[in-house]
């Protein structure tokens, strides 16, 4: 499809583990963005990426979570040993351009930390 | 202090029904502004930007107020397939030049027949 495709659609792991993401954007789409939403919560603002280039680690909750985008295209949201409050769905957005509109978002990883 | 607030609802309505939903944003810098809507357990998407002199799509109308920092809603003539949560979404480019977007927990919206 011409969608944005995240995977695994579904993750549950224990605790401690390294889990990592995957986000397929839109073909051409030059930016990326990775949002975490709680049950019950807004979306998180995670991270951004300008074609492979992300400027701004800020908004990662903390260094165990790390991101990185490749040829201007797929990234990956790598969890380094997972706590509980991890537990999220992880959504993954493009758009054509920086702050363009609209954001297409995939469909999430429901991640579940045991 | 959150930098979009909404009420959560939910906004319980007949069909037929004008309903409005407020939503207030912290940062004075912020530059533009839109409005998701999310179903239940599906991705977000796009309902519609946010212009300052204000736009209407359809029974949806949006608002501006830069000086109270708000943006609402106006759901005209509601049917039961607007029942959803609706995000406010402000998008600012910081004093780093780091692009930042913030959405709103949502504002639940339950059209009844």
């Amino acid at each position: 499809g011409a969608g944005v495709s995240q995977s695994p659609s579904n993750k549950v792991t224990e605790k401690g583990k390294d889990v990592e993401l995957r986000c397929d954007p839109i073909s051409g789409h030059t930016a990326l963005y990775w949002y975490r939403q709680s049950l019950g919560q807004g979306l998180e603002f995670l991270i951004y990426f300008q074609g492979n280039s992300a400027p701004d680690k800020s908004g990662l909750p903390s260094d165990r979570f790390s991101a990185e985008r490749t040829g201007g295209s797929v990234s990956t949201l790598t969890i380094q040993r997972t706590q509980q409050e991890d537990s999220a769905v992880y959504l993954c957005a493009s758009s054509l351009i920086l702050g363009g509109q609209p954001q297409h978002f995939g469909d999430g990883t429901r991640l579940s930390i045991l | 202090r959150k930098e979009v607030e909404q009420d959560p609802g939910p906004f319980n309505v007949p069909e037929g029904a004008t309903v409005a939903f407020n939503c207030t944003y912290s940062n004075s810098a912020s530059q533009s502004f839109f409005w998701y809507r999310q179903d239940c357990r599906k991705e977000p998407k796009l309902l519609m930007s946010v212009y300052s002199s204000g736009n209407e799509d359809g029974r949806f109308t949006a608002q501006l107020n830069r000086a109270s920092q708000y943006i609402s809603l106006l759901i005209r003539d509601s049917k039961l397939s607007d029942s959803a949560t609706y995000l406010c979404v402000v998008n600012m480019i910081d004093v780093w030049d780091f692009n930042k977007f913030y959405f709103g927990s949502g504002t639940k919206l339950n059209v009844k027949p």
